[in-house]
């Protein structure tokens, strides 16, 4: 069964940094391009950074650009998100999802991991 | 970035009805085009690919259409099940976009 599971998220001050975690299994991970995708409380999605299966590709949204940095390790199979600078606005539910299809273009995410909650709040 | 902005934002349905929910990309995505549903506290799940092609294991209720800029998500009849919000989203880049999404109600 292919499934992802994310750790790391918690409450953090402005200002702070925290590294989210997303382990694969089920699936040969070093293949896919994996994404992270938030969710403010009550708001819709929004794309934050995607890496492609050997990280020769990496992409930021411009919100989170020069603060957050995307990175795998395929050995260990895991994604990690490692968030620097912390903003209020950056309060959301982190999803770790990865391609549909194993391929150098893009496709859709599916699966998604169950998620994990950042606040960050003083 | 290409926007993609859905329509409407809320639709209130009864069960058996045709619900039709619209996304425009403020670019041609040709049919770069997925929808996904969430349900509260779920991650999404993905419903429609390539505009138009259903995932595997989706009730053949759900269709999409639409090519370029102009794409819809047809609920044939509406189910219990399918009260939830529907996300557009474009991969015609890699700097992915989705849609403000459309909660259904009852």
């Amino acid at each position: 069964e292919v499934q992802l599971v994310e750790s790391g998220g918690g409450l953090v001050k402005p200002g702070g940094s925290l590294r989210l975690s997303c382990e694969g299994s089920g699936f040969y991970f070093s293949s896919y391009k994996m994404s992270w995708v938030r969710q403010a409380p009550g708001k819709g999605l929004e794309w934050v950074s995607s890496i492609s299966g050997y990280s020769n590709y990496i992409y930021h949204a411009d919100s989170v650009k020069g603060r957050f940095t995307i990175s795998r390790d395929n050995a260990k199979n895991s994604l990690y998100l490692q968030m620097n600078s912390l903003r209020v606005e950056d309060t959301a539910v982190y999803y770790c999802a990865r391609d549909t299809i194993a391929t150098t273009g893009t496709s859709p995410a599916d699966p998604w991991g169950q998620g994990t909650v950042v606040t960050v709040s003083s | 970035d290409i926007q993609m902005t859905q329509s409407p934002s809320t639709l209130s349905a009864s069960v058996g009805d045709r619900v039709t929910i619209t996304c425009r990309a403020s670019q041609s995505i040709s049919a770069w085009l997925a929808w996904y549903q969430q349900k509260p506290g779920k991650a999404p799940k993905l419903l429609i690919y390539k505009a138009s092609s259903l995932e595997s294991g989706v009730p053949s209720r759900f269709s999409g259409s639409g090519s370029g800029t102009e794409f819809t998500l047809t609920i044939s009849s509406l189910q219990p099940d399918d009260f939830a919000t529907y996300y557009c989203q474009q991969y015609h880049s890699y700097f992915l976009t989705f849609g403000g999404g459309t909660k259904v109600e009852i």
